[in-house]
């Protein structure tokens, strides 16, 4: 087990185009979570799943983003029509409901940048 | 919305103990106190998390006050591979699970 795998590690792409970010969790974790992080700033969240169902999206993920779990495993986010604002590093996180540890781990992040 | 507020730069002595304060004074009582830290260009690790009473680990502990408004984390012997940013955050219920509101953390430089 790698922990918490997100690709691409960096993804450079021009205004208006559409981008997909994949995010693999720890094996065993039924819970993934998206957060989002811009310069200088902590970690800001952005949605949740608990096996395939989101639960919870936050106020900052417009109509624009859309995140997916389909069978409880790997997610993505996609991003629509990319605005320079999407620039961010965008991080993903995975818990267990079980045990005694219920910490988040995060991966390394996707850094998106839109020129 | 922060429910966290730390002081935006610190620094320690190698081998010293490093003492990283935060304020959380709007903290409700079954929200926890968790600490996280995050070296450049990785992804936020875990350190430790408490709801009222003092943690240790291998880590670092963790002192909460009595009235739950503050907290300070304590790496006992400061490395040079602790320097990074430290987020001290507080832990909110949703639906089913938790989500972490994080402030814009600490940055500890440790000197050699």
């Amino acid at each position: 087990d790698t922990g918490v795998s997100q690709n691409p590690r960096h993804k450079i792409t021009k205004r208006g185009q559409n981008v997909t970010f994949r995010c693999d969790p720890i094996s065993e974790h039924n819970r993934l979570y998206w957060y989002r992080q811009t310069l200088g700033q902590g970690p800001e969240f952005l949605t949740y799943f608990q096996n395939e169902a989101q639960l919870e999206k936050s106020r900052l993920l417009s109509d624009r983003f859309s995140a997916e779990r389909p069978k409880g495993s790997f997610s993505t986010l996609e991003i629509q029509r990319t605005e320079q604002g999407d620039s961010a590093m965008y991080l993903c996180a995975s818990s267990w409901t079980g045990g005694r540890s219920t910490e988040a781990f995060f991966g390394q992040g996707t850094r998106l940048t839109v020129v | 919305d922060a429910k966290t507020t730390q002081p935006p730069s610190m620094d320690c002595a190698e081998g010293r103990a490093a003492n990283l304060p935060c304020n959380h004074s709007t903290i409700s009582g079954n929200e926890y106190v968790y600490w996280y830290r995050q070296i450049h260009s990785q992804g936020p690790q875990y350190i430790i998390h408490g709801l009222k009473n003092n943690e240790t680990n291998e880590m670092a502990s963790l002192i909460i006050t009595e009235d739950r408004k503050s907290s300070t984390l304590i790496l006992p012997h400061a490395t040079l591979r602790d320097t990074a940013v430290y987020y001290c955050i507080v832990r909110v219920p949703m639906d089913s699970s938790y989500k972490l509101i994080f402030g814009s953390g600490t940055r500890l430089l440790v000197r050699p």
